[in-house]
């Protein structure tokens, strides 16, 4: 069964500074690997995905991501956090076996001081 | 904009009543999925459907049913509530992903957030 680890429950950042969230996966193959936000009250927002290839992946909002099977994390980044990033962000994983019935992490809480 | 509604966003209900969530979605998915949610906590998929008449338990066991009678609704109904039964609940659902993975892209509602005293 696959599994996903948010190793931090709460990350706080000043505006401007680079942010980086981590996501360790657990899965004997290629995992499928997601990340999504979720601003207060709201559901959850896709801001990227990685299925398969070039190992860093483009999302929306200026964030990006980098597979890493060595290190079994999947791991979000972003060079310069604005104020409205503030919000809970998870990782993902589907694998081929379950279809596209994901597995979520705990979730990282982020907050941006000006 | 939401191509995935749910209804009511905030409900506060008593002990011992029947409750139905409603999901719709306007993209034609034939998947769809409800998550429970507890505050700061992750998200467990609680039921799928991947077509009409079709559906299935999730990852966590769930006092709740749901049913599938038309592509777009995916309701949710709780027969006697309880208050281990708050929590917020979202609806999900997703179209045919690339031909070689098995996991496709889900499309979130805004959820429903259900308080039981």
């Amino acid at each position: 069964a696959q599994s996903v680890t948010q190793p931090d429950i709460h990350i706080t950042v000043s505006e401007g500074a680079s942010l980086e969230l981590r996501c360790n996966y657990s899965y004997g193959a290629t995992p499928y690997l997601f990340w999504y936000v979720q601003s207060p009250g709201q559901g959850l927002q896709l801001l990227l995905k990685y299925f398969s290839g070039d190992t860093l992946v483009q999302g929306i909002k200026g964030f990006e991501a980098e597979f890493k099977r060595s290190q079994s994390s999947f791991n979000l980044r972003k060079p310069s956090v604005h104020w409205s990033d503030a919000a809970e962000y998870f990782c993902a994983v589907g694998a081929r076996a379950s279809g596209s019935r994901l597995t979520f992490g705990e979730g990282t809480q982020l907050t941006v001081n000006p | 904009e939401a191509d995935i509604y749910q209804t009511p966003r905030y409900l506060v209900i008593g002990t011992g009543k029947k409750i139905t969530l409603e999901c719709s979605q306007t993209m034609g998915h034939d998947k769809m999925y409800w998550y429970q949610q507890d505050p700061g906590m992750e998200l467990h998929l609680i039921h799928y459907s991947y077509g009409v008449n079709s559906t299935e338990k999730g990852d966590l066991s769930s006092e709740s049913t749901v049913s599938r009678i038309r592509t777009e609704h995916f309701p949710l109904t709780l027969e006697s509530a309880r208050p281990s039964h708050t929590s917020q609940y979202l609806c999900a659902s997703s179209a045919p992903g690339l031909a070689r993975s098995g996991a496709n892209v889900l499309t979130f509602g805004a959820g429903s957030r259900l308080t039981v005293l």
